[in-house]
């Protein structure tokens, strides 16, 4: 069965320094992976996905990910993160459904 | 932004009362989903449709319904409301369910049940 984990539940950054935001999967057969942003609010819109191909993935806001097979990971990167960029962040596993993380809430200190 | 509306966005109702959510899109998605979010849960599948008239049990669908009579429309009931179904409620529609399609989602509704 696929499930995802996300490390942290909430990651503190000052603004204009780079964020990392962890994810780990498991699953018996390949995957496709995602990361959604939910804004104060809102609902749910998608950053970036992987489905194949190049193992760097750029998304929209300047937010990119990696997938490693190896590691069963695909943590997500910004390399300067803006105070619009508070939201909570999820990343989701598909192989027949699609299972959400938990949330990684991003707290940007001015 | 897909068009995707919910409604009511907020609603307060006692235990033991049923409650009607609806989720209405405009974009013609086979697929239409119902979720609750809850802190330290994420977000967890309640039922899906993938049809008119076609809906199917996702992973916390005990106390809830659901109803698709028109492509547009997709409707959760909770029958007897109670209050550990206070959550936030989002609907997402998808135009496949193949594993790399891309779901969007609602505003949300904020239920409280007291």
């Amino acid at each position: 069965a696929q499930s995802v984990t996300q490390l942290d539940s909430q990651v503190p950054v000052f603004e204009e320094a780079p964020v990392e935001l962890r994810c780990n999967y498991s699953s018996s057969v390949s995957v496709y992976l995602f990361w959604y942003v939910q804004y104060p609010n809102q609902g749910l819109q998608l950053l970036l996905k992987y489905l194949s191909g190049s193992t760097l993935v750029k998304g929209i806001n300047g937010f990119e990910a990696e997938f490693n097979k190896s590691q069963t990971s695909f943590h997500l990167r910004k390399p300067s993160v803006h105070i619009s960029d508070t939201a909570e962040y999820f990343c989701a596993v598909s192989d027949d459904k699609i299972i959400f993380g938990k949330g990684t809430r991003l707290h940007i200190l001015p | 932004d897909a068009g995707i509306t919910q409604s009511p966005r907020h609603k307060v109702t006692e235990t033991g009362t049923p409650v009607t959510l609806r989720c209405h899109q405009t974009e013609n998605h086979r697929y239409m989903y119902w979720y609750r979010q809850d802190p330290g849960h994420g977000l967890r599948l309640i039922h899906y449709s993938y049809g008119v008239k076609d809906t199917d049990k996702g992973e916390v669908s005990d106390g809830y319904s659901v109803s698709r009579s028109k492509t547009e429309d997709f409707l959760l009931t909770l029958e007897s409301a109670t209050s550990s179904q206070t959550s936030v409620y989002f609907c997402a529609i998808s135009d496949n369910q193949v594993p790399g399609d891309e779901q969007f989602f609602g505003p949300g509704t904020r239920l409280t049940v007291l």
